[in-house]
């Protein structure tokens, strides 16, 4: 199956500039989340939608970023204006998490990520 | 929330030892803990992951290790090989949750 789509795979800004990331997730995966990965760190999740609902965004900054999941497949996050401190990869992943059958469905695959220089 | 804690930061093994990477977690409720490898610049992948009604699980040369009353776990990588070297993250899911947690990462380095 194809996996975790996510574009542009770089992209360099300067501060106060605007910034938007775009995420195809596995077909069919309900859940779709965004990371940010500072040098040297885990990543911290930003946001997380279930379908086209939000489900967490506690840790998404949001008087500067954005995200959405229109009908409940692609996503995009924005970043506006951009600082500094934003450099990092955003990360794109997607779960399946339906329930049922014993099977366990929630394991995340992760795309390629986004690497986000701001000047 | 859960805060995950990973150690060591770096680690350095000779090609064909062995590999220990070690987690601790905070929410005594958190079922499930995947291990993701992580290669310089690419995306994180799942190598192994275990669930807390589980005590260990392997998979070829990888294996994790649950202590629930203690909320560690451990990845054990057996006979290294320079392919090994990468950087490796453990994280945590509370229960009714599917947000992960993520540890700091470890950079494990195999020298040929």
């Amino acid at each position: 199956e194809a996996g975790v789509a996510q574009s542009p795979r770089y992209k360099i800004i300067e501060k106060r500039q605007s910034v938007a990331f775009w995420c195809n997730p596995i077909s069919g995966h309900a859940t779709l989340y965004w990371y940010q990965q500072i040098l040297g760190q885990g990543p911290k999740l930003l946001i997380q939608f279930q379908n086209n609902g939000v489900v967490d965004d506690s840790q998404l900054p949001k008087d500067r970023f954005s995200a959405e999941r229109l009908k409940g497949v692609d996503s995009t996050l924005k970043i506006q204006p951009a600082k500094l401190e934003d450099s990092a990869v955003y990360l794109c992943a997607s779960s399946l998490d339906s329930f049922g059958g014993g099977v366990s469905t929630d394991t995340q695959y992760f795309g390629p990520g986004t690497r986000l220089t701001v000047l | 929330g859960e805060n995950v804690e990973q150690h060591p930061s770096t680690l350095s093994v000779q090609e064909g030892d062995s590999a220990v990477i070690k987690c601790t977690y905070s929410d005594s409720a958190s079922n499930y803990f995947p291990w993701y490898k992580q290669e310089l610049g690419k995306r994180p992948q799942l190598i192994i992951d275990i669930r807390s009604n589980v005590g260990e699980k392997k998979d070829q040369r990888i294996a994790v290790t649950l202590n629930k009353t203690a909320k560690h776990f451990s990845l054990h990588i057996t006979e290294t090989q320079p392919e090994d070297s990468a950087v490796y993250f453990c994280a945590a899911k509370g229960a009714g949750s599917y947000q992960l947690t993520f540890g700091k990462g470890t950079k494990l380095s195999v020298i040929p």
